[in-house]
């Protein structure tokens, strides 16, 4: 059973750039999670998605951050006119409907690192 | 708001010493907490969790906690370190309102030396 597939892994970009990061989840998981990890830091939630749903986006950035999860496909996270503010590493959880929503329970993917030039 | 803090950025222990990583989360209600740890370039893989149910947590590769409400306190130990559990280890607290939300502590990097 494949886990929390991320890709690309590692992701350069100019500023000014677009940055597309895709999240692919465990197999019968329906919910997805971002998660952005800033040098010497703990993870920060940014979204909390449901197929076609976006539940929470509370942890977004009001502004160049958007993020989908369509029927068919995997959860994409978009950053516009990427900056340099941007560079870090972005996480995407995933989970069953009840364990992750309810009780928090959440199966993480490698990452992206994303740097911004 | 909800907080959680991981006391010691680094932690360096011998092979076969005891492990003791520090966690102590900030909530007015007992929470569900949990232990991941990050190995490079990997994801975070989920140690043991704790939803109210017995404080003494055991988890994977020997790992356990204990959920002391007192204290406000999630500690993760080992009786044993080996060279393999060298990693990132974080502490996360469910949010209150929205219990989905995970709210992690900084991450305290353990080191095994031979």
């Amino acid at each position: 059973n494949a886990g929390v597939m991320q890709n690309p892994r590692h992701l350069v970009r100019r500023r000014g750039q677009e940055a597309r990061l895709r999240c692919s989840p465990m197999k019968g998981h329906s919910h997805v999670y971002w998660y952005r990890q800033l040098p010497e830091e703990g993870l920060k939630f940014m979204v909390y998605l449901q197929k076609e749903n976006i539940i929470d986006e509370s942890g977004m950035p009001k502004e160049r951050f958007s993020a989908e999860f369509p029927k068919e496909g995997p959860s994409i996270l978009r950053i516009q006119q990427v900056v340099r503010g941007d560079s870090a590493a972005y996480f995407c959880a995933s989970s069953p409907p009840y364990s992750g929503s309810v009780l928090g329970e959440q199966y993480f993917g490698p990452g992206t690192r994303l740097t911004v030039t | 708001a909800q907080s959680v803090t991981q006391l010691g950025s680094h932690v360096s222990v011998s092979e076969g010493a005891l492990v003791l990583l520090r966690c102590n989360y900030s909530s007015s209600v007992p929470p569900y907490l949990f232990w991941y740890v990050q190995y490079p370039n990997q994801g975070l893989q989920l140690l043991l969790k704790y939803t109210s149910a017995a404080t003494l947590v055991k988890g994977i590769n020997g790992f356990e906690a204990e959920f002391k409400k007192s204290e406000t306190s999630f500690h993760l130990t080992k009786p044993s370190a080996h060279m393999s559990d060298a990693a990132e280890y974080f502490c996360a607290v469910s949010d209150q309102g929205s219990s989905y939300k995970l709210i992690f502590g900084s991450g305290t990097r353990l080191l095994v030396r031979p």
